[in-house]
């Protein structure tokens, strides 16, 4: 079954530390991976994008690796500010279609910034 | 150029009644998808529709229908309105090139409320 899992579920770090959160998936086949940021009640807005051949990945203060042959990602965040604060999905995309369509969701971990 | 646009922003209806909303996906862009996100959950697959076909279908009771119009916008229809149909509802729309590496895009999604 393709599944996407998140870690943690949630997590609390202080304004201007660092965090790394956690994606592994079993989805087959792969086309690309994503990370999106969700604010409550809005929609996601991509962070990254990597495809198969592609280790890391930069947006700012926004790192995404990839491991394709552990099927891992990260998502490392730098000097963290209060408006991080979000939910953070990982995203697999292929060629599925049928009932699943071709995005395949992580759960998201929610990651609260604290002054 | 525009991004994803979906009307209306919230929504707030009574149980049994019938709701359209609508999605305006990027300029180019031929495949539209409709997730439904519960608050503290992430999005679940509702449909696809590409070139005015539907091309996948989630785990959805026959209540949802959709449709895709020539220009490639598209309206999600839910008919006799359940309380537990209150959710974010997530357009996102594609080149249905699940290879591609601009994948797909999010609207800012409707907020529909059943009371």
């Amino acid at each position: 079954k393709n599944q996407v899992e998140q870690s943690p579920q949630s997590l609390i770090i202080l304004e201007g530390k660092n965090c790394t959160l956690q994606c592994n998936y079993t989805v087959s086949p792969f086309s690309n991976l994503r990370w999106y940021k969700q604010d409550t009640g809005r929609g996601p807005v991509s962070l990254t994008i990597m495809t198969f051949s592609e280790n890391t990945k930069s947006n700012g203060r926004y790192t995404a690796t990839l491991d394709a042959d552990t099927k891992q990602s990260s998502l490392h965040i730098t000097a963290s500010q209060l408006s991080d604060s979000a939910s953070y999905i990982c995203v697999v995309s292929g060629n599925y279609g049928g009932s699943q369509g071709n995005l395949i969701f992580g759960k998201g971990t929610k990651l609260s910034v604290k002054p | 150029d525009a991004g994803v646009t979906q009307s209306p922003t919230h929504l707030i209806k009574t149980r049994g009644q019938q709701v359209t909303l609508r999605c305006s996906p990027i300029s180019g862009h031929k495949s539209v998808s409709w997730y439904q996100q519960v608050l503290g959950q992430g999005p679940q697959f509702i449909f696809q529709y590409y070139e005015k076909e539907e091309r996948g279908r989630g785990n959805f009771p026959d209540r949802f229908s959709a449709r895709q119009f020539p220009n490639y916008s598209s309206e999600l229809n839910v008919n006799a309105l359940l309380l537990g149909d209150s959710a974010l509802y997530l357009c996102a729309s594609s080149l249905y090139r699940p290879q591609s590496a601009y994948g797909y895009t999010f609207g800012s999604g409707t907020r529909l409320t059943v009371v």
